[in-house]
C-alpha cells in the first residue's frame, strides 16, 4: 500500500488478556518504530527495527510487552496479560533507511482499551 | 540523551491570528529537529524538518519554523490560522537511532 497501515483499528479486551498488534510498514523502508500514545501525553518510544539487525527494545516497559519483524516487513507488537495502564493508543511508524534524518511515517494507529 | 520541551499544552487563536506553538530542545550533538500534526483519529504527518543549511525551514500548510541555536529553539509559526489547523502538533528531536517526542500542543482555532 502507499502508507503505513495498522490492525486493527480499535481493539478491547479484559485485565489479563494477550493482544497482538499488527503493523505493516511502507514497502522497502527498513526500518519500524512503535510508539505509545497516553492520552494528554507525548509518544514513548517502544521498539525500533533495523533492516536484520538486533532491535533496540529498550523502550519496552515490561516483559509483558514483545514485538517481532517477520522476513523484514510486517511486525506484531505482543502484550500479554494486559493491565488497564496499557490502554493507550500504540503507533507504528516506518522510515527508509533509519538514519535520523529521515522522516518517519506514522500508522493511523491502534487504540487499545483493557476494561 | 536528547530531550524536547514543548511550552504550552494546549494553545487557543482566532481564526486569521498568529500561530506561535513553542519548541526546546536538549542535544549533545547538532540536533536534527521536526515538527509533526496530528489530526484527530489519524498517525503523525511531516510539517517540516531541519537538518542543516539555512534555519528558517518551510513547511506544508504555511508553516515554518526557525532553529536558533543561542536559545535552543524550535519554534513553529503561521501568519494567519485557519480552521483546518485545528490538531494535535508535535516537536521531535532526532539522534542515531533515536527520536525523541515532546508531549504536544493541541491547537484550536476559533471562528
Amino acid at each position: 500500500g502507499a502508507g503505513v497501515s495498522q490492525s486493527p483499528s480499535n481493539k478491547v479486551t479484559e485485565k489479563g488478556k494477550d493482544v497482538e498488534l499488527r503493523c505493516d510498514p511502507i514497502s522497502g523502508h527498513t526500518a519500524l518504530y512503535w510508539y505509545r500514545q497516553s492520552l494528554g501525553q507525548g509518544l514513548e518510544f517502544l521498539i525500533y527495527f533495523q533492516g536484520n539487525s538486533a532491535p533496540d527494545k529498550s523502550g519496552l516497559p515490561s516483559d509483558r510487552f514483545s514485538a517481532e519483524r517477520t522476513g523484514g516487513s510486517v511486525s506484531t507488537l505482543t502484550i500479554q496479560r494486559t493491565q488497564q495502564e496499557d490502554s493507550a493508543v500504540y503507533l507504528c511508524a516506518s522510515s527508509s533507511t533509519g538514519a535520523p534524518t529521515d522522516t518517519q511515517y506514522f500508522g493511523p494507529g491502534t487504540r487499545l482499551t483493557v476494561l | 540523551a536528547q530531550s524536547v520541551t514543548q511550552l504550552g499544552s494546549h494553545v487557543s487563536v482566532s481564526e486569521g491570528a498568529l500561530v506561535l506553538l513553542r519548541c526546546n530542545y536538549s542535544s549533545s550533538v547538532p540536533p536534527y529537529l521536526f515538527w509533526y500534526v496530528q489530526y484527530p483519529n489519524q498517525g503523525l504527518q511531516l510539517l517540516l524538518k531541519y537538518l542543516s543549511g539555512s534555519t528558517l525551514v518551510k513547511g506544508i500548510n504555511g508553516f515554518e519554523a526557525e532553529f536558533k541555536k543561542s536559545e535552543t529553539s524550535f519554534h513553529l509559526t503561521k501568519p494567519s490560522a485557519h480552521m483546518s489547523d485545528a490538531a494535535e502538533y508535535f516537536c521531535a528531536v532526532s539522534e542515531d537511532n533515536d527520536m525523541r517526542f515532546g508531549a504536544g500542543t493541541r491547537l484550536t482555532v476559533k471562528p
